[in-house]
């Protein structure tokens, strides 16, 4: 089955910079790729994903890159905010149709310093 | 419009006794997800439901474990002789059909003492 490795599990970064967090998965099928932020106590929330046919997608300061060559995938995150703190989960799934199960990696917690 | 709900949000159970979860999903919602997510862990999938059938239920972790889903909407997991390795945040999440995002309820907090 699909295995997602995700790095860092820890990251800092000062308000202002830059954050990106990595992921790899093992299933050469695997053709989506979500990230979700979960907040301390509350519902993983989708922010941003992709899928095979691109390499790369944005959304405003969020940006997702995707190779699938190499399959890795990366969540990069511009002039960080405070609101950014969270936990960040990266997964892969392999449909052609969607409304498959989700592979998550094992998340990145990521604190801006004000 | 409303999210995806559940039922209780937390739960304390003592070791050996059944616990019953439930999951609403987003109106119009054919897909239903169980996931669990141990302290500091990733999600670990469960179950997967389309409509009242369950294709995917290669995530159930031992036979302790099950879930339906009745009318094509609400869902219930059901651990019976519930052990402290239970513990843990039940997530369901739901998704139209042929979709691929799949939106989180907020999660049962299951205490096995």
């Amino acid at each position: 089955g699909e295995n997602v490795e995700q790095h860092p599990s820890t990251l800092s970064v000062q308000e202002g910079d830059s954050a990106v967090i990595k992921c790899t998965y093992s299933d050469s099928a695997s053709n989506y790729f979500p990230w979700y932020k979960q907040e301390l106590g509350k519902r993983p929330q989708l922010i941003i994903d992709i899928r095979s046919n691109v390499g790369e997608k944005k959304d405003q300061r969020i940006a997702v890159t995707l190779n699938k060559t190499a399959k890795h995938f990366s969540l990069h995150i511009t002039e960080t905010q405070p609101e950014d703190s969270a936990v960040y989960f990266c997964a892969a799934s392999g449909s052609n149709f969607g409304n498959e199960k989700l592979t998550f990696g094992t998340g990145t917690r990521l604190t801006i310093i004000p | 419009g409303a999210g995806v709900s559940q039922s209780p949000s937390n739960k304390v159970t003592e070791k050996g006794k059944d616990v019953e979860l439930r999951c609403d999903p987003i109106s119009g919602h054919t897909a239903l997800y169980w996931y669990r997510q141990s302290l500091g862990q990733g999600l670990e999938f469960l179950i997967y439901f389309q409509g009242n059938s369950a294709p995917d239920k290669s995530g159930l972790p031992s036979d302790r474990f099950s879930a339906e889903r009745t009318g094509g909407s609400v869902s219930t997991l059901t651990i019976q002789r519930t052990q402290q390795e239970d513990s843990a945040v039940y997530l369901c999440a739901s998704s139209f059909a042929l979709s691929y995002e799949q939106y989180f309820g907020p999660g049962t907090r299951l205490t096995v003492t």
